[in-house]
């Protein structure tokens, strides 16, 4: 069955420090992959996705490329905030998102930036 | 603003005592919502979907007479955890698609159920 592995946590980083949160995953076919942040106290938001191999997802200056021969979307960030501290997932899916799957995550990755 | 509501946001109850959760779709109908758990510092697992007039499809390991889906309106799905037990005890989310193929899935704010 599909699985996504992604690094364990907590990352501690100093406010303006760059960060990578590694993720793998295996699946059979061509799964979309995504990354959603959790706020403490809140559900999950959509921060970024890709749906085909080379895509870059972006938004809020967090990137991630859909590596196919690596089976990898790695999240990057060249600055990271005090508010981006939250607890973040990578997920696939095979139906691209959409109705007909539920989503397969990561175990989630807790970031904690200091000020 | 949300698109996907999720009440209560957090429950303590007795064990023994059955917990119902409700899931709406605010501005769109969806006909399948997933119901998924969160234990403490893993990842979210998904139970099982819902399906507007039909049964729920159930992942594996997961006692459907246990957790009880009812699916009754295109805009509502319930998620029922009866007799719960201490065991129980963790963050139930849920999601839906939005009715344009292809796109994320929106998410509840989650229900932290709490066994005593």
């Amino acid at each position: 069955g599909d699985s996504v592995t992604q690094m364990e946590g907590p990352v501690t980083l100093s406010e303006e420090a760059f960060l990578t949160i590694n993720c793998t995953y295996t699946a059979t076919g061509y799964p979309s992959l995504f990354w959603y942040v959790q706020y403490p106290g809140e559900g999950l938001q959509l921060l970024l996705k890709a749906t085909k191999a080379d895509d870059k997802g972006s938004n809020k200056g967090f990137e991630a490329t859909y590596r196919k021969e690596t089976t990898s979307f790695h999240l990057e960030k060249g600055s990271v905030q005090v508010s981006d501290s939250a607890v973040y997932f990578c997920a696939l899916s095979d139906s691209g998102g959409g109705g007909a799957d539920g989503l397969t995550f990561g175990k989630g990755t807790h970031l904690i930036i200091q000020p | 603003g949300a698109v996907v509501s999720q009440h209560p946001s957090w429950v303590i109850c007795k064990s023994g005592t059955s917990v119902k959760i409700e899931c709406r779709s605010l501005d769109f109908q969806a006909t399948t919502m997933f119901w998924y758990r969160q234990f403490p510092k893993q990842s979210l697992m998904l139970m099982a979907t819902s399906n507007e007039g039909s049964k729920a499809t159930y992942e594996q390991g997961v006692e459907k007479d246990k957790f009880l889906i009812n699916h009754a309106s295109l805009t509502l799905s319930t998620l029922t955890v009866t007799s719960a037990h201490p065991e129980d005890s963790s963050f139930y989310i849920c999601s839906a698609p939005p009715p344009r193929g292809n796109q994320p899935q929106h998410f509840g704010d989650g229900t932290r159920l709490s066994i005593l």
